[in-house]
């Protein structure tokens, strides 16, 4: 059984373009997490989606679009980006609706915007 | 306003001692905490869950502690190893009521680095 995997590891963007991110979720698991973590912070929770629906998200922009295919892949598409973009950026999947689980994460992509 | 928090930025503990990393938080709505373990360039691993209901965990070297009423949770380490030398995350999780669906998402700590030295 493969875990969860992301591309790219690194990516450099300039403020004002888009990005998109990609996650591979572990097989079998329907729901899909992401988090931006900062430096020097904790993962902050951005979206999650369970069979290809938006299940509920944080206190981030619409610029912060997901997107989630049958083939346990998502994606995080980031419009319009600003300096404070910059972060780590991590899926996590889990085996269920959403609910009480643990969440297992990727390694994570390493954006920057100059 | 920070609803998990790990007060400690850092612990440095002696090979075969005990770590104690702490965790406090102030939503009383959290039903279910969880440490995760991570490695530079590696994503965070789950080490270890507790619910709400239950006030320890225990699996191997490694026991959580819930105190509800002081809304603070611990991780302790026994033994400490060289390897358990990571940054700990402190995570609590509750449902985002506004969604509209059944949204559970975990709240983190700023981590606290372990370092365990030989």
């Amino acid at each position: 059984e493969t875990g969860v995997t992301q591309s790219p590891t690194h990516l450099i963007k300039t403020r004002g373009q888009q990005v998109t991110l990609r996650c591979s979720s572990q097989s079998g698991h329907n729901t899909v997490s992401w988090y931006q973590q900062a430096l020097g912070q904790g993962p902050q929770f951005i979206f999650q989606y369970y069979r290809e629906e938006e299940n509920g998200r944080g206190n981030f922009p619409p610029r912060f679009s997901g997107l989630q295919f049958p083939n346990y892949s998502s994606e995080l598409n980031v419009n319009a980006l600003e300096l404070d973009d910059s972060a780590l950026y991590l899926c996590a999947s889990s085996p269920g609706t959403g609910g009480r689980e643990t969440q297992y994460f990727g390694p994570g992509t390493r954006l920057l915007v100059l | 306003d920070q609803q998990v928090k790990q007060n400690s930025p850092s612990l440095s503990v002696q090979e075969g001692r005990i770590s104690i990393l702490n965790c406090d938080y102030t939503n009383s709505m959290f039903d279910y905490f969880l440490w995760y373990k991570k490695y530079p360039a590696e994503g965070p691993t789950f080490l270890i869950s507790i619910s709400s209901i239950k006030d320890k965990n225990e699996d191997g070297r490694f026991t959580v502690f819930l105190n509800k009423s002081a809304k603070h949770l611990s991780l302790h380490i026994v033994p400490s190893q060289p390897g358990d030398s990571a940054v700990y995350f402190c995570a609590a999780g509750d449902y985002l009521i506004n969604s509209g669906g059944s949204n559970y998402k975990l709240t983190f700590g700023k981590g606290t680095l372990l370092t365990v030295n030989p």
